[in-house]
């Protein structure tokens, strides 16, 4: 079974300028989140989507971040403009909607440095 | 506010302890916690799931405990190797489906 994939590895841009980052969950998975992971913390969730619909969005600041899962596979998370404090690891994972079984898998992340 | 907190932020051992990271989280009606591993450059891998009504899950060298009264979770490593060096995660969720919440996790390193 392939993992969660996701593009680019890594990303470098100027502050003010717009990224945009990809994921493609494993087969058959329907629920797709999306974390932030900033050196030296945890992952925080920034959005989480069932089939095509999201499910919680309540940490992921509006005014520049939007996400979108396009037919209920891939996602695109897109930061526009960037700042410096974005420099993070954006982290994908997806899982299934089973009780008991809710693991979830991540994929390897996009590291974005922000300058 | 649900938090999780891990401690020690970080640890290192000589090979062949065994040890235990720890981790609290301040809201005890979870849904279910989750343990993971994290290696430099890479992103997470699960290693044990443990839903609220059990209090432990084995795998291998690894054991992870909960106590939910006490809002506290355990990972016991035995007999450890330099392999396993990495960052440990723990993560809680409060419903089905419902997101993770991560503690800081704990840099592990275990000396040859």
């Amino acid at each position: 079974e392939a993992g969660v994939a996701q593009s680019p590895r890594y990303k470098i841009i100027e502050k003010r300028q717009s990224v945009a980052f990809w994921c493609n969950p494993i087969s058959g998975h329907a629920t797709l989140y999306w974390y932030q992971q900033i050196l030296g913390q945890g992952p925080k969730l920034l959005i989480q989507f069932q089939n095509n619909g999201v499910v919680d969005d309540s940490q992921l600041p509006k005014d520049r971040f939007s996400a979108e899962r396009l037919k209920g596979v891939d996602s695109t998370l897109k930061i526009q403009p960037a700042k410096l404090e974005d420099s993070a690891v954006y982290l994908c994972a997806s899982s299934r909607y089973i009780a008991g079984d809710e693991t979830q898998y991540f994929g390897p992340g996009t590291r974005l440095l922000v300058l | 506010k649900q938090e999780v907190t891990q401690i020690p932020a970080a640890l290192s051992v000589p090979e062949g302890e065994n040890l235990v990271l720890n981790c609290s989280f301040t809201d005890s009606a979870i849904y279910n916690l989750q343990w993971f591993r994290q290696d430099p450059g890479k992103g997470l891998t699960s290693l044990l799931l443990i839903q609220s009504s059990q209090r432990e899950q084995t795998s291998g060298r690894l054991n992870a405990s909960l106590d939910k009264s006490s809002g506290r979770s355990t990972l016991y490593i035995a007999a450890s190797q330099p392999g396993d060096s990495a960052t440990y995660l723990c993560a809680v969720r409060y419903n089905q489906g419902g997101k993770l919440i991560f503690g800081q996790g704990t840099e592990l390193s275990v000396k040859p």
